[in-house]
């Protein structure tokens, strides 16, 4: 099984910060890496998948980087809306994994 | 619009059956996988399962295999996830979801139903 890491578990941040939010694999995904945003009660979303691929309707200060084993989220200047829980998921093997999510908070 | 809803939250005691449903609309619904979800109260994203509706192919997680059954009717475009005997451990939000696949095997969620409650308590 592909083990995802995300760190930090939280953050706090202020309007207007950039956040950074990595997720690491326990073993080469290439670029199989999407990243979801949840908000409280709500379903996630996809943000950005293929590692850095922009979904459709997503803002621009979103953006995503990385392969292999290592992948980066930021978000570059952090709206209010934007305070939510965020997870990474490998989508190279079948067996599909999440990161234990990151919590950003005001 | 591609949506998927489903069924309403539920609570049962431990040792009921229970199946829950998801339908898709918008979209070919029997050619798309589906992917199945939990989250546990206050915890992360945990990967089910997936089924195939057209085929109806499923792939287990090791960790929910035997503890839950995926099937899916493409007739009515609903794909349901069910359990013969809950636990209080079962209690959790349950979240389908269609796998969107592109070129070079590019895989995503999207959209994600909107969760359904299911508690288990004596």
């Amino acid at each position: 099984d592909i083990q995802m890491t995300q760190s930090p578990s939280s953050l706090s941040a202020s309007v207007g910060d950039r956040v950074t939010i990595t997720c690491r694999a326990s073993q080469n995904i290439m670029s199989y890496l999407n990243w979801y945003q949840q908000k409280p009660g709500k379903a996630p979303n996809v943000l950005i998948y293929a590692a850095s691929t922009l979904q459709s309707g997503v803002p621009s200060r979103f953006s995503g980087s990385g392969s292999g084993t290592d992948f980066t989220l930021t978000i570059s200047s952090v709206q209010p809306e934007d305070f939510a829980t965020y997870y990474c998921q490998q989508s190279h093997s079948t067996q599909y994994s999440f990161g234990q999510g990151t919590k950003v908070e005001i | 619009e591609v949506q998927l809803v489903q069924s309403g939250a539920e609570v049962k005691k431990p040792g009921e059956s229970l199946k829950i449903s998801c339908k898709g609309s918008g979209y070919s619904f029997a050619s798309d996988w589906i992917v199945w979800v939990r989250q546990m109260p206050g915890k992360g994203l945990e990967w089910m399962g997936s089924i195939y509706p057209g085929g109806s192919d499923t792939k287990n997680s090791p960790s929910f295999q035997g503890q839950v059954t995926l099937s899916a009717d493409k007739s009515i475009s609903t794909a349901y996830l069910q359990w013969h005997s809950l636990k209080a451990s079962d209690t959790a939000i349950y979240y389908c979801a269609r796998l969107v696949i592109g070129a070079r095997g590019i895989n995503y969620l999207d959209p994600w139903g909107q969760g359904t409650l299911v508690t288990v308590s004596s």
